[in-house]
């Protein structure tokens, strides 16, 4: 089945320590999400991938980066992790910016010791 | 700003009642999507609205797009536990990027 996957599902990282997580999409959609969402809040968008165009939200810290290797692949990278960066972090996809669905992986739990 | 607001914020009922959840903004979307959210996972896409007055039906779940394109209301016909979950609305502004507005979500407990 076509799928958005994430890896991994659970991510324990330390306060400052560099982690990177991953999506990959068997859909092959043009525009791939990075999503935060916190306890029972919204999910709030990062920034998003057009093919290999990188739009990054205004309010998205520069302690958050995003790279796209090729269409199937994408990666989040935190830099320098704070407590307040532990959530939850949704990878999701649409087939290009006219299609407004999106598809959401399952996402992964980041925390932050 | 755009705002999508849902209410309520939390609903917990017993099986076999019925419930509606309301998405409200002041801004007009080109789509309207709901999603449900289950703890430790992502949205499952629900349904698309798009065209103002628009119902569409997901078996005991209804859902209809305001005929303005600023609200949406979902309802539940005999909620069931299976039906827990957070559900969120998107809307999407339309133009050159639809970028999707989310609500906070409405958390819903359905008791056996």
């Amino acid at each position: 089945d076509a799928m958005v996957i994430q890896n991994p599902r659970y991510q324990v990282t330390q306060f400052g320590k560099p982690v990177t997580l991953s999506c990959s999409q068997t859909l092959n959609h043009n525009v791939m999400y990075w999503y935060q969402q916190k306890s029972s809040q919204a999910p709030k968008l990062l920034f998003h991938y057009y093919d290999k165009d990188f739009n990054n939200e205004a309010d998205t810290p520069d302690n958050f980066q995003s790279r796209r290797p090729n269409t199937s692949f994408c990666f989040l990278d935190i830099r320098s992790p704070g407590l307040g960066d532990a959530a939850m972090y949704l990878c999701a996809t649409s087939r290009d910016f006219t299609g407004t669905e999106q598809f959401f992986g399952p996402g992964t739990r980041l925390t932050v010791l | 700003t755009q705002l999508l607001e849902q209410s309520p914020q939390f609903l917990s009922i017993q099986e076999g009642e019925n419930l509606t959840v309301y998405c409200n903004s002041s801004s007009v979307f080109s789509s309207l999507q709901w999603y449900r959210q289950e703890p430790g996972e992502g949205p499952v896409l629900l349904v698309t609205v798009v065209t103002g007055g628009e119902v569409k039906k997901l078996k005991r779940l209804t859902f209809q797009f305001g005929d303005a394109r600023k609200d949406s209301s979902l309802h539940i016909t005999a909620a069931q536990p299976g039906d827990t979950g957070l559900y969120l609305c998107a809307g999407a502004l339309g133009g050159g990027y639809n970028k999707l507005i989310f609500g906070a979500g409405t958390r819903l407990a359905v008791h056996p």
